[in-house]
């Protein structure tokens, strides 16, 4: 049941350069939207998230974009950063419900 | 800054015991959860807590499976019996009531022998 996808496992992005990282979803119920950063040895970190009646919120350097026609959103970090290397994990919630359903994760890597 | 916090940190067990993960939830957070991840799977929700009960849980939250909140502080998670396929990371979370993003501890390594 992988109704939250991501489908690149790793991204290497130079240091200065966007990151884009992709979450696709298939459950038209989900009304919210969160990107988890995780270091490894730690817990996820909120990082932003979204509404499902926005296509777009903005904080600092990261910039998440939601396309609910095409069950698609992403993650803009610019610019990138070495301390943004870590695993990325989109997370999306039905409306009403408790539970947070997970992506597989993006393991991003900022080279100098 | 206000963070939930998870002990131990590891935990070692041998296979039909009984486990206690225990997570002390930041302090003004009325929502607490236990997720788990499997060495190389997804972050996966087990249960949420809210009221003193539970308010939503997955399958893999049987009957093995116990929370509880024994005092205004502290919250955990106990397996009964475990399994070699228990091990994995549990992380317990916190969220506001009228929040929508949970914040996580840092987990605790199980590991079942």
């Amino acid at each position: 049941d992988q109704q939250v996808k991501q489908n690149s496992p790793s991204l290497s992005v130079q240091e200065g350069r966007i990151s884009i990282l992709n979450c696709d979803y298939t459950n038209s119920m989900f009304d919210y939207f969160l990107w988890y950063k995780k270091y490894p040895a730690e817990g996820p970190t909120f990082l932003i998230s979204i509404s499902s009646i926005k296509d777009k919120n903005e904080d600092g350097r990261f910039t998440v974009f939601l396309n609910k026609s095409a069950k698609h959103l992403s993650l803009h970090i610019v610019p990138s950063q070495p301390g943004d290397s870590a695993v990325y994990f989109c997370a999306a919630r039905e409306e009403g419900a408790q539970k947070l359903v997970f992506g597989q994760g993006t393991r991003l890597t900022i080279n100098p | 800054e206000p963070e939930v916090t998870q002990t131990p940190s590891h935990q070692v067990t041998q296979m039909g015991q009984e486990v206690i993960l225990r997570c002390v939830p930041i302090s003004n957070h009325l929502y607490f959860y236990w997720y788990r991840q499997i060495l190389g799977q997804k972050v996966e929700f087990l249960v949420s807590f809210y009221n003193n009960e539970i308010s939503e849980k997955s399958e893999i939250f049987d009957d093995q499976f116990s929370v509880e909140r024994p005092d205004g502080s502290n919250f955990t998670l106990k397996i009964r019996s475990t399994k070699l396929e228990d091990s994995a990371m549990y992380f317990c979370a916190s969220r506001l009531l009228m929040g929508t993003e949970a914040f996580f501890g840092q987990g605790t390594r199980l590991t079942v022998v």
